[in-house]
């Protein structure tokens, strides 16, 4: 069946790098395309960008200058790597598959906190 | 970027009941409007793709309406299991936006 888990730290400092796995099954990458969400605590989701089916990305320009996104299909994985963190990047990170509409399939996410 | 405005953020209500949640967008999306729906252990789903179609799986007791910059989300009668919060979603215009979600409560 169709899984997505994310893997990551649970806590980074400040002004280091956080770097997520989403760790996929039941599909492939080439098919469907991974975008990450966030979602501070308490707050609601935000878009941060995504690994198209055909390898190309695309970001929020929220985060477009410290934001990048890979994948490597062999391993069903697409990655997460945002640098400069701040305090206000503490969230819970998800990552979601999409088709055409809507994201049909969410993992659980994990959660960041940021740490002076 | 098109904002999506939700209200009301928070709706108490009881089993039962007829609930709906609205959504409204900064410019008119062409009924590119996506529900979801998160339980309080945080795992998020769709309910609705393109403003009125139900998922695969979802219950018959939801709907969606709306079109140009209005949608709403009805829950005909209201289980035990739709306490949760809810999100719409716009993709018509790149990047995709969500609002700020409504939570369901108990009364």
């Amino acid at each position: 069946q169709v899984q997505l888990k994310e893997t990551g730290p649970d806590l980074v400092q400040l002004t280091q790098t956080l770097s997520i796995t989403c760790t996929v099954s039941g599909f492939s990458l080439t098919t469907y395309s991974i975008h990450w969400v966030r979602q501070p605590p308490g707050k609601g989701l935000e878009w941060m960008g995504a690994m198209w089916n055909g390898g190309g990305t695309d970001y929020n320009s929220a985060f477009k200058s410290r934001l990048i996104i890979s994948r490597d299909t062999s391993k069903s994985q697409v990655f997460l790597k945002m640098n400069s963190l701040q305090t206000d990047d503490t969230a819970k990170y998800f990552c979601a598959r999409h088709y055409y509409s809507p994201f049909d399939y969410w993992g659980q996410g994990v959660m960041v906190t940021v740490s002076s | 970027d098109i904002q999506m405005t939700q209200s009301p953020s928070s709706l108490p209500a009881s089993l039962g009941e007829r609930v709906t949640i609205s959504c409204r967008a900064s410019q008119g999306i062409s009924n590119n409007l996506n529900w979801y729906q998160q339980k309080p252990d945080g795992t998020i789903k769709p309910l609705i793709y393109y403003t009125s179609n139900l998922q695969s799986g979802v219950p018959s007791r939801f709907s969606g309406s709306g079109s140009g910059t209005d949608y709403s989300l009805t829950i005909s009668s209201l289980e035990p299991e739709d306490f949760a919060i809810y999100y719409c979603q716009q993709d018509a215009s790149f990047p995709p936006t969500f609002g700020g979600g409504t939570k369901l409560e108990l009364k």
